[in-house]
């Protein structure tokens, strides 16, 4: 079974709004990376944040952790068209472990 | 190379055939994985290759897959007697373990079995 889950699945803004997708997980973990993915192929990392951290910023990305409540969030700021893409969280247990990733939230973000 | 290729980038082939799909990953990163995705999906983890330790094949979800990785470098996964489930968008990743970095994705091989 998946580890994280997003949430929203779905999420359709327009241009210049802000985007914020939520990410949930069952186990402890070592970090939880944030992906994007278009069309469907190829995943880009976007941003790693570590269990002992809270909040990370990457230009218009913002992600914050709670480890209490075992979830995370991904911000974006003044959407653009070029963001409209699929988001998924992933979490590793351990060091060197491999990644479990969520089911994603599809973004659309309409110019 | 500058990035992780995987070929074909297309692939249909006839139920029951067997079919091979490669990946290259960059050059120095010692982790390699694959993932497979299923139309709007997640992404399920087939298979992980670090260093010269033996694989983690707990993803893998029947005897007719397996995967090798020559040298370190080179993987290929090869699924047998292909079955219309199999269908699938199969992507891999590689990791050099650096800070703050992730993985890092070819842009897949879609397999359609018909």
């Amino acid at each position: 079974s998946q580890q994280g889950e997003e949430d929203p699945q779905a999420l359709s803004i327009q241009e210049g709004e802000n985007a914020t997708m939520n990410c949930s997980y069952k186990t402890s973990i070592n970090n939880l990376q944030w992906y994007r993915q278009n069309s469907g192929r190829g995943l880009v990392h976007l941003i790693l944040i570590r269990s002992n951290e809270r909040e990370k910023h990457s230009g218009r990305l913002r992600v914050t952790l709670d480890t209490s409540k075992k979830s995370s969030s991904l911000l974006i700021t003044a959407s653009r068209a070029a963001d409209t893409a699929s988001y998924f969280c992933a979490t590793e247990r351990s060091s060197g472990s491999r990644l479990t990733f969520g089911e994603g939230t599809q973004l659309t973000v309409n110019p | 190379g500058a990035g992780v290729s995987q070929s074909p980038s297309n692939k249909v082939t006839e139920k029951g055939k067997d079919v091979e799909l490669r990946c290259d990953p960059i050059s120095g990163h010692t982790a390699l994985y694959w993932y497979r995705q299923s139309l709007g999906q997640g992404l399920e983890f087939l298979i992980y290759f670090q260093g010269n330790s033996a694989p983690d094949k707990s993803g893998l979800p029947s005897d007719r897959f397996s995967a090798e990785r020559t040298g370190g470098s080179v993987s290929t996964l090869t699924i047998q007697r292909t079955q219309q489930e199999d269908s699938a968008v199969y992507l891999c990743a590689s990791s050099g373990g650096q800070r703050d970095g992730g993985y890092t994705f070819g842009s897949g091989t879609r397999l359609t079995v018909v």
